[in-house]
């Protein structure tokens, strides 16, 4: 079956513009988290959804930093005034309820801000 | 932050010797995942345990977990090219908190 997709899988964007990145889960999944992971490191949590509401955003790293997921399927990571230290790879991970149980991740979406 | 810290940070064996590595966390934990990444597949979800489990098998991966010295490893037998990758442990509910990684590489 089809696994979490992100879109677009490589995004360069100039320091002070606005960007967003999508994650399309895996069907029926209610649980939703984005990552962020740098260079030789591991991913870093910044927002975790279930269904259509934010469950916990203390990874966001400033208020430049927002995410949405509407309909409790497909979410978008909105970033704003973006910097050079925001180039990274964001990851997305969907899993069927939230808890304790395995996160399946896409692609992710490389992000250089130039 | 990240919480788990992993040992060694690389790793460089032969095809069919056994991979050994270590997880450490700081934080009283429910549950610890290991999670495998590489360029070709993304990460992967390997093996769930927890904290009141010692010890779990899957396939040719056996990971312990010790919550008295908050530390897990995960051993991977009869290892094969394929295994070539960065593994992370990973402890949380859902706000999952990734160490660093160690980075595997199995030569044919």
């Amino acid at each position: 079956g089809a696994g979490v997709s992100q879109t677009p899988s490589n995004k360069v964007t100039e320091k002070g513009k606005y960007v967003e990145l999508r994650c399309d889960p895996i069907s029926g999944h209610t649980a939703l988290y984005w990552y962020r992971q740098s260079l030789g490191q591991g991913p870093e949590f910044l927002i975790y959804f279930q269904g259509t509401g934010a469950a916990d955003d203390s990874g966001l790293p400033n208020d430049r930093f927002f995410a949405v997921r509407p309909e409790g399927s497909v979410s978008t990571l909105k970033i704003q005034r973006t910097e050079r230290g925001d180039s990274a790879v964001y990851l997305c991970a969907s899993s069927l309820n939230p808890g304790p149980y395995e996160q399946y991740f896409g692609p992710g979406t490389r992000l250089t801000v130039t | 932050s990240q919480q788990g810290e992993e040992d060694p940070q690389a790793l460089s064996i032969q095809e069919g010797e056994n991979a050994t590595m270590n997880c450490s966390y700081k934080t009283s934990i429910n549950n610890l995942q290991w999670y495998r990444q590489n360029s070709g597949r993304g990460l992967v979800h390997l093996i769930l345990i927890r904290s009141n489990e010692r010890e779990k098998h899957s396939g040719r991966l056996r990971v312990t977990l010790d919550t008295s010295k908050k530390s897990s490893s995960l051993l991977i037998t009869a290892s094969r090219a394929a295994d070539t990758a960065s593994y992370f442990c990973a402890t949380g509910i859902n706000d999952m908190r990734f160490g660093a990684g160690t980075r595997l590489t199995v030569k044919p």
